[in-house]
């Protein structure tokens, strides 16, 4: 299995602009995290979908954020308009049956850079 | 341990020696807990695992120490190795238990 792969891994945009970022899980996990990490608030928990499903998106920072989960393959993280204080990397992460029972295996991340 | 900054706390070990990287959590009703290893420009990478009903669990080279009197975990590597240098997480699950809150880690370095 390629495990969590995530696109891009860079990206350089400018305030305002409208940033998507994508991830495609393990095949056969059923959980799918998005998490946001910077040296000043360390790893935080963004969204996690489990069967496609969101279920706690009490980490997304405002409205600017929203994610997605089309099917089990495939869930992308947009931020629109985007803001200098956006820049971090982004990690998806999947998991077979959660956390209790499961480790989260993560992706590469995206780098992300807000001019 | 945990930082409490913008600057991580950083061990500096000698290959061959033993490091023991500390973690406080902060909530006493978790009942799983995981160290990770995060590489330069890569993601968390799991380690091992201990659930709150175990004080100790050994894997290859490393032993989880979890002490729930006091909410502290900890890693200890056995041997350590250059390629052990990396940023370690300890992480909690939450009270739901369907999600985890991560340390702001400890930067391991090795020197040969």
């Amino acid at each position: 299995d390629a495990g969590v792969i995530q696109s891009p891994r860079h990206e350089v945009t400018e305030m305002g602009q409208e940033v998507t970022l994508r991830c495609k899980p393990i095949s056969g996990h059923d959980y799918l995290f998005w998490y946001r990490q910077t040296m000043m608030r360390g790893l935080e928990l963004l969204i996690y979908f489990n069967n496609n499903v969101p279920i706690d998106d009490s980490g997304m920072p405002e409205d600017r954020f929203s994610a997605k989960m089309p099917n089990a393959s495939f869930s992308t993280l947009k931020i629109q308009p985007s803001e200098p204080r956006d820049s971090a990397v982004y990690f998806c992460a999947s998991s077979l049956q959660g956390l209790n029972a499961d480790t989260q295996y993560f992706g590469p991340g995206t780098r992300l850079t807000v001019l | 341990g945990e930082s409490v900054g913008l600057h991580l706390p950083t061990l500096s070990v000698q290959e061959g020696d033993n490091s023991i990287i500390n973690c406080a959590y902060s909530n006493s009703a978790s009942d799983y807990f995981i160290w990770y290893k995060q590489e330069s420009g890569k993601g968390p990478q799991f380690i091992i695992d201990i659930r709150s009903n175990m004080d100790k669990r050994q894997g290859q080279r490393v032993t989880v120490l979890l002490n729930k009197t006091v909410k502290h975990l900890s890693l200890q590597i056995a041997a350590t190795q250059p390629g052990d240098s990396a940023v370690y997480f300890c992480a909690e699950s939450n009270q739901a238990g369907t999600a985890l809150i991560f340390g702001k880690g400890t930067t391991l370095s090795v020197s040969s």
